[in-house]
C-alpha cells in the first residue's frame, strides 16, 4: 500500500541553525501539506502546497519557514532558523485532490525535530 | 473563531467494552469531519469521516454520531481491543479558496486494558 515516507526520523539541531524536513508523498497525489505537533498538544495545520506554489499558510508559517518541491517525488519543509519553540514532531501530509467533497489526508511517520 | 476540541483527556476501558469518544466543535462552516487515530511514535491515521448532512455513519467496529444542533462529534468503538490503544482526534476538513485544511482537536488518550 502507498505511503508518505519522512525523513529523518528525528533530526537534533541547535538554535539559529537551518534544518531542512523531506518528505516523499504518495505518488500519484498532488496536494501536499505540513502540520506539526508541539509534545503533548493537538496537531497544528502549517501549510498547503499544490502546482509548486502555497496554496494556504497558518500565523506559525512565518519567514522562517519555507517549502519545496525540488523534484518530482520530494517536498520539504525547511525552517532557516531554529528557535527553541520549534521543537515539535513535523508531519507531512498529501492527498490525491482537494475540494467540496472530503479527500482524505494521508499522514506520513513524522519527524521529531529537537531544537537544543 | 475556528476551534475544535475534546471533552475527555484520558478514557481507560476494559478490553471488550465499548469506548465512546467525544468532540465538541465551533465552526459549524465545514462539510467533513473525521477521526483520526495516532499510536505512539506514528502520523495520525484516517478512522472515518461523516458529511455534515448526515447524523451516522458506520464502520468497521467504529460509528461516528454528528450532531450538529449542539455541534458534538463522537467515536463510538465496539468491543475495544488492546491495538485500539492509542490517541484519538476529531478533525475539520476546512475548505477554503479552492484548498483544503485540517482543524485539529486536542485529543484523547484511549488506554485499554486486559
Amino acid at each position: 500500500e502507498p505511503e508518505v515516507t519522512q525523513t529523518p526520523s528525528h533530526q537534533v539541531t541547535q538554535m539559529g541553525q537551518e534544518v531542512i524536513l523531506r518528505c516523499v508523498p504518495i505518488s500519484n497525489h498532488l496536494y501536499f501539506y505540513w502540520y506539526r505537533q508541539i509534545l503533548g498538544q493537538k496537531v497544528e495545520f502549517l501549510v498547503s502546497f499544490y502546482n509548486n506554489e502555497i496554496s494556504e499558510k497558518s500565523e506559525i508559517f512565518d519567514d522562517q519557514f519555507s517549502v519545496e518541491r525540488p523534484d518530482g517525488s520530494n517536498f520539504t519543509l525547511k525552517i532557516r532558523s531554529t528557535k527553541l519553540e520549534d521543537s515539535a514532531m513535523y508531519f507531512c501530509a498529501s492527498s490525491e485532490e482537494a475540494g467540496i467533497s472530503y479527500n482524505e489526508q494521508f499522514f506520513g511517520p513524522g519527524t521529531r525535530l529537537t531544537v537544543l | 473563531g475556528e476551534s475544535v476540541g475534546l471533552h475527555l483527556p484520558t478514557l481507560s476501558v476494559q478490553e471488550g467494552d465499548n469506548s465512546i469518544i467525544n468532540c465538541a466543535y465551533s465552526n459549524s462552516a465545514s462539510d467533513y469531519f473525521i477521526w483520526y487515530k495516532q499510536e505512539s511514535g506514528k502520523g495520525p491515521q484516517f478512522i472515518i469521516d461523516i458529511r455534515s448532512n448526515m447524523d451516522k455513519r458506520q464502520g468497521q467496529r467504529v460509528t461516528v454520531l454528528l450532531n450538529k444542533t449542539v455541534k458534538h462529534l463522537s467515536l463510538q468503538i465496539a468491543a475495544t481491543q488492546p491495538g485500539d490503544s492509542a490517541v484519538y482526534f476529531c478533525a475539520e476538513d476546512f475548505f477554503s479558496g479552492g484548498y483544503n485544511k485540517l482543524i485539529f482537536g486536542a485529543g484523547t488518550r484511549l488506554a485499554v486494558h486486559p
